[in-house]
């Protein structure tokens, strides 16, 4: 157990929908990190925040947007869904900007239909 | 570019040695890592290696870098079933970023 909490498990929704993807940094850590698993495009980084503010973007589509709060949880937002969004969805977490130790939850499988 | 590339599959004997190789692109990256994913789960840290480290033991586990040829490996001693996996080696690059990149995963499967 990497001490990193995702919820939910699984979640199924229709295209055109919107879903919440939530994630808990394992206690202390600042840095939090989302990352898409799907198989056609392998494990891809999507956005980082630290200490509540953006800190890197990789290949997040412009329907999807991240935040972290105060309380240092972070919370992934997919909209306008697709079934090209049908994947897995990973938090990481590490104590500091740049640390080199990324902590995984065990994620979110989105599947759109 | 950045770009790590994986072999997809590799099949040993219980018992048996097994050696997990990785290839990457970006002579910046700092640190290299070795992930293991078993079905169902999520990404769970093994070890890493920092640029300026050619070997590094842990237990079971022995990770070798050639920085030259931008080679990485993962040597599994005495592999188990329970060692079976997929396998990624990733790399954090020099940089304002601190994402990894992952390579393709290599599926170890271990026969009793």
């Amino acid at each position: 157990d990497s001490g990193v909490t995702q919820t939910p498990k699984h979640l199924i929704t229709a295209t055109g929908q919107r879903v919440t993807l939530r994630c808990s940094p394992r206690s202390g850590d600042l840095s939090v990190y989302w990352y898409q698993q799907s198989l056609d495009q392998g494990l891809q980084f999507l956005i980082q925040y630290y200490n509540g503010e953006e800190r890197a973007k990789g290949n997040i589509l412009e329907r999807f947007s991240a935040q972290q709060f105060p309380d240092l949880h972070s919370e992934l937002n997919l909209s306008s869904l697709e079934l090209g969004d049908s994947a897995l969805y990973f938090c990481a977490s590490s104590p500091i900007d740049g640390a080199y130790e990324q902590y995984f939850g065990p994620g979110t499988r989105l599947t759109v239909t | 570019g950045e770009d790590v590339e994986q072999s997809l599959f590799l099949s040993v004997r219980e018992g048996d040695s097994s050696v997990i190789n990785c290839t990457y692109t970006d002579s910046s990256s700092t640190y290299l890592y070795w992930y293991k994913q078993e079905p169902g789960a999520g990404l769970q840290l093994l070890t890493y290696i920092f640029s300026n480290m050619d070997m590094k033991q842990d237990q079971r586990l022995t990770v070798l870098l050639n920085k030259k040829d931008k080679h990485l490996s993962l040597r599994i001693a005495d592999t188990q079933t329970g060692d079976s996996a997929i396998y990624f080696c990733a790399e954090k690059s020099h940089g304002a970023t601190n994402k990894l990149i992952f390579g393709t995963g290599t599926l170890l499967a271990v026969q009793p």
